[in-house]
């Protein structure tokens, strides 16, 4: 089945050790989404690709960065996490001329 | 600027009851909508969406809103509730931001169902 995938499921890094977590798809979307979800809070839009196009929010800290190798992935590296970084992440992926974005089921990130 | 409010961070029904989740939204254009379920350390899953025509949605799992342009409104209901439908529900308003189109989503609305 057609889908996005993101690995791990479950991260556990230390205090200002970078972590990169992983987001693939099967569904050969053109844009693709990371949100930051914490607990009890809506998703969080951090940054999005619209094909090799990278769109930062303006609020997201630049602490956080994103790859975008190739359609098929996306990367998620977080250089030097906080506390306050555990959460967790979505991705998300959309065709360009739909309105649907198709979540994957998350990285919950614990920071230690 | 496009805002969405969810009223009621926590809604209890008991099993077979009728389901109310409440949202209104705030747009500048004629807004494209959507509600979305989220289950314990899941992603978020597309129940349903509104974005021309009829403005009475139907979706998945037997939920179902209605876009009511006068109060702003876009209510999730289903006539009875089940327990499987145990989840947090998000709603969400489409804009549009540099690059492609983004999301606004509402703060929730994580629902019970009393056997």
């Amino acid at each position: 089945d057609a889908m996005v995938i993101q690995n791990p499921r479950y991260q556990v890094t230390q205090f200002g050790k970078p972590v990169t977590l992983s987001c693939s798809q099967t569904l050969n979307h053109n844009v693709m989404y990371w949100y930051q979800q914490k607990s009890s809070q809506a998703p969080k839009l951090l940054f999005h690709y619209y094909d090799k196009d990278f769109n930062n929010e303006a609020d997201t800290p630049d602490n956080f960065q994103s790859r975008r190798p190739n359609t098929s992935f996306c990367f998620l590296d977080i250089r030097s996490p906080g506390l306050g970084d555990a959460a967790m992440y979505l991705c998300a992926t959309r065709w360009t001329n739909n309105n649907e974005q198709f979540f994957g089921p998350g990285t919950r990130l614990t920071v230690l | 600027a496009q805002s969405v409010t969810q009223l009621g961070s926590h809604v209890s029904v008991s099993e077979g009851a009728l389901v109310l989740l409440r949202c209104n939204y705030s747009s500048s254009v004629p807004p494209y909508l959507f509600w979305y379920v989220q289950y314990p350390n899941q992603g978020l899953q597309l129940l349903l969406k509104y974005t021309t025509g009829a403005t009475l949605v139907k979706g998945i799992n037997g939920f179902e809103a209605e876009f009511k342009k006068s109060e702003t409104s876009f209510h999730l209901t289903k006539p009875s509730a089940h327990m499987s439908d145990a989840a947090e529900y998000f709603c969400a308003v489409k804009h549009s931001g540099a690059g492609s189109y983004q999301l606004t989503f509402g703060k929730g609305t994580k629902l019970s169902v009393i056997p």
